[in-house]
């Protein structure tokens, strides 16, 4: 049971480059997200999908786009990459609600913009 | 609004001693408290949660939390560190099922 897939792992893009940052899930939870990490800030929310067919901002939406393009997948896009850019990027699933809330993380995207 | 913030960005131990990480959340409503470990290089894992229940809660490796609403705090203890606690722990507070706020961070350092 693979739980949430990321990939690529790492990637080194040139400024003005786009990606996909790619996230799947086999856990059947309706909600994803997807979160940068960067020195003491801990994680901030870019964007998610409460489930198919929705999404919306987060914290950090700026630069980015993304597709819910079913249960299982939710992609990140960035559409012209700038240094500001170079993160850890982490997709999420949520499970449950109230007391039964859990996030289940995938391994993570090291992202370098030069 | 929720946020959270935690008070010591970075801990160092020694081993066999005890580890107290800080953290104290602001929130309208009623929260779920988390406390998520970061070992290098890899993702998220949840160590602990509290709901509404127990105000004590214990979660794996010998970790535990105290949930004090008139504190608005959810500090991290374990009574005796070890080598493998070294990672960087993340407290984090849901008012809702779809948004999860993380503070910034401790990062725990175990010396020999």
């Amino acid at each position: 049971n693979a739980g949430v897939t990321q990939t690529p792992k790492f990637q080194v893009l040139k400024t003005g480059q786009s990606m996909t940052l790619q996230c799947a899930q086999d856990m059947n939870h309706n909600s994803m997200y997807w979160y940068r990490q960067d020195p003491g800030m801990g994680l901030r929310l870019i964007y998610y999908s409460a489930s198919e067919g929705t999404t919306d901002k987060g914290e950090v939406p700026n630069g980015y786009n993304v597709s819910r393009l079913n249960k299982r997948e939710f992609s990140l896009r960035l559409e012209s990459a700038a240094p500001s850019q170079t993160s850890v990027y982490f997709c999420a699933t949520v499970k449950g609600s109230g007391a039964r809330t859990e996030a289940f993380f995938g391994q993570g995207t090291r992202l370098t913009v030069v | 609004a929720q946020s959270v913030t935690q008070l010591d960005s970075h801990v160092s131990v020694s081993e066999g001693t005890p580890v107290l990480l800080r953290c104290n959340y602001s929130s309208s409503y009623s929260p779920s408290l988390f406390w998520y470990v970061q070992h290098p290089n890899k993702g998220l894992q949840l160590l602990l949660k509290y709901t509404s229940a127990a105000t004590l809660v214990k979660g794996i490796n010998g970790f535990e939390a105290e949930f004090k609403k008139s504190e608005t705090s959810f500090h991290l203890t374990k009574p005796s560190a070890h080598m493998s606690d070294a990672a960087e722990y993340f407290c984090v507070v849901s008012e809702n099922d779809y948004k999860l706020s993380f503070g910034a961070g401790t990062t725990v350092t175990v010396r020999a």
